[in-house]
């Protein structure tokens, strides 16, 4: 069974940094693609960001350019998120989802449960 | 960036009815389209990818379609556990642009 878990969100201040993990399980973490997806309370699913199986392939939404920063262990099968320069508009529930292609741009076949990230002061 | 318009925003259908919902990419995507579903207070679900695909494991009554840019949603028979919210998704290239949503709820 494919299990994706996050960890790593809380409440943060403004310009604070976060580092959000996720747990995978259940499939050969090394030969898919994942993403981060965000959603802000009551609103929409919003794109983050995307890495390749091997991670030679890396996306951004502009939103977080320049102040996130996507990577993978695969000897750890688990996924990370860098969150620096935080700002208010970055709470949401961040989903770590695997993509059904190895390349980096394919559709999220599985999603985790969600970790919180509240930015406030 | 490619711009995803999702219509409409909300819907109400009774039980049994024919149910669609479009989006529209500002440019070609190919086939590049997925579809998902999110059920209150639930995770989202891949319901459709490749605009036309059914995911593994969901049912038949969901079905979808591409001719240009235009791609659609259709659940043949709604029924009562259908209630979410509905989003697109594109993948042909970054940024992959997720459309506004469309609630479906029961009249």
């Amino acid at each position: 069974e494919v299990q994706l878990v996050e960890s790593g969100g809380g409440l943060i201040k403004p310009g604070g940094s976060l580092r959000l993990s996720c747990a995978a399980s259940g499939f050969t973490f090394r030969s898919y693609s994942m993403n981060w997806v965000r959603q802000a309370p009551g609103k929409g699913l919003e794109w983050v960001s995307s890495i390749s199986s091997g991670s030679s392939n890396i996306y951004y939404a502009d939103s977080v350019k320049g102040r996130f920063s996507i990577s993978r262990d695969n000897a750890k099968n688990s996924l990370y998120l860098q969150m620096n320069s935080l700002r208010a508009e970055d709470t949401a529930v961040y989903y770590c989802t695997r993509g059904d292609c190895t390349g980096g741009l394919c559709a999220s076949d599985y999603w985790g449960q969600g970790t919180l990230v509240t930015v406030s002061s | 960036d490619i711009q995803m318009t999702q219509s409409p925003s909300s819907l109400s259908a009774s039980v049994g009815d024919r149910v669609t919902i479009t989006c529209r990419a500002s440019q070609g995507i190919s086939n590049y389209l997925a579809w998902y579903q999110q059920k209150p207070g639930k995770v989202p679900n891949l319901l459709i990818y490749a605009a036309s695909t059914l995911q593994s494991g969901v049912p038949s009554r969901f079905s979808g379609s591409a001719s240009g840019t235009d791609f659609t949603l259709t659940i043949s028979s709604l029924q009562p556990e259908d209630v979410a919210t509905y989003y697109c998704q594109k993948y042909n290239s970054d940024p992959l642009t997720f459309g506004g949503g469309t609630k479906v709820e029961i009249k």
